[in-house]
């Protein structure tokens, strides 16, 4: 079985640039998630989706944030403007019918400078 | 605020020896629990779990103990190994299968 793609790996941009971020999920996981982990911390929920409707996304930044699920499988994170305090490593994961524990991608390093 | 929480950033144990992760949690609505290991570079991957019903949970090296009244979770790793080496994340589920997770405890097993 295939495991969560995410692409790119790495990602510096300068504040007030614009970046997106994409995942695809293990196949036949309906629900998908898109987590911040700032450095020294734990992984924090930014937006779950159950196939192409939002479940949570209370907290997403919106006014900068943005996430769409078309079709129900792959996913795009976006961010516009960049700040500083967006650097992290942004993790998508996914779960079969919203049950039991996720299945991580290897996330995507955002360095903003 | 922080409804699970992991109050040791570090943790080193001798190869051999039994190794302890911590985690404490707020919420008491938390109905199952969950153990990460992520090495750098990579992204966490699903260690061991215990549902909210039961206060022990063991696979192989590795046994999860729940104490409800207590709001407290623990890893235990008997024996430890070098290939442990990792930050350990505890996870907690609330409604609609969204978990919190601590800020990770990073376990450093010298051979």
């Amino acid at each position: 079985e295939a495991g969560v793609a995410q692409s790119p790996r790495y990602k510096i941009i300068e504040k007030r640039q614009s970046v997106a971020f994409w995942c695809n999920p293990i196949s036949g996981h309906a629900t998908l998630y898109w987590y911040q982990q700032i450095l020294g911390q734990g992984p924090k929920l930014l937006i779950q989706f159950q196939n192409n409707g939002v479940v949570d996304d209370s907290q997403l930044p919106k006014d900068r944030f943005s996430a769409e699920r078309l079709k129900g499988v792959d996913s795009t994170l976006k961010i516009q403007p960049a700040k500083l305090e967006d650097s992290a490593v942004y993790l998508c994961a996914s779960s079969f019918q919203g049950a039991g524990g996720y299945t991580f991608g290897s996330g995507t390093r955002l360095t903003v400078v | 605020d922080q409804q699970v929480k992991q109050n040791s950033p570090s943790l080193s144990v001798q190869e051999g020896r039994i190794s302890i992760l911590n985690c404490d949690y707020t919420n008491s609505m938390f109905d199952y629990f969950l153990w990460y290991k992520k090495y750098p570079a990579e992204g966490p991957t699903f260690l061991i779990s215990i549902s909210s019903i039961k206060d022990k949970n063991e696979d192989g090296r590795f046994t999860v103990f729940l104490n409800k009244s207590a709001k407290h979770l623990s890893l235990h790793i008997v024996p430890s190994q070098p290939g442990d080496s990792a930050v350990y994340f505890c996870a907690a589920r609330v409604q609609l299968n969204k978990f919190y997770f601590g800020s990770g405890t990073k376990l450093n097993v010298k051979p």
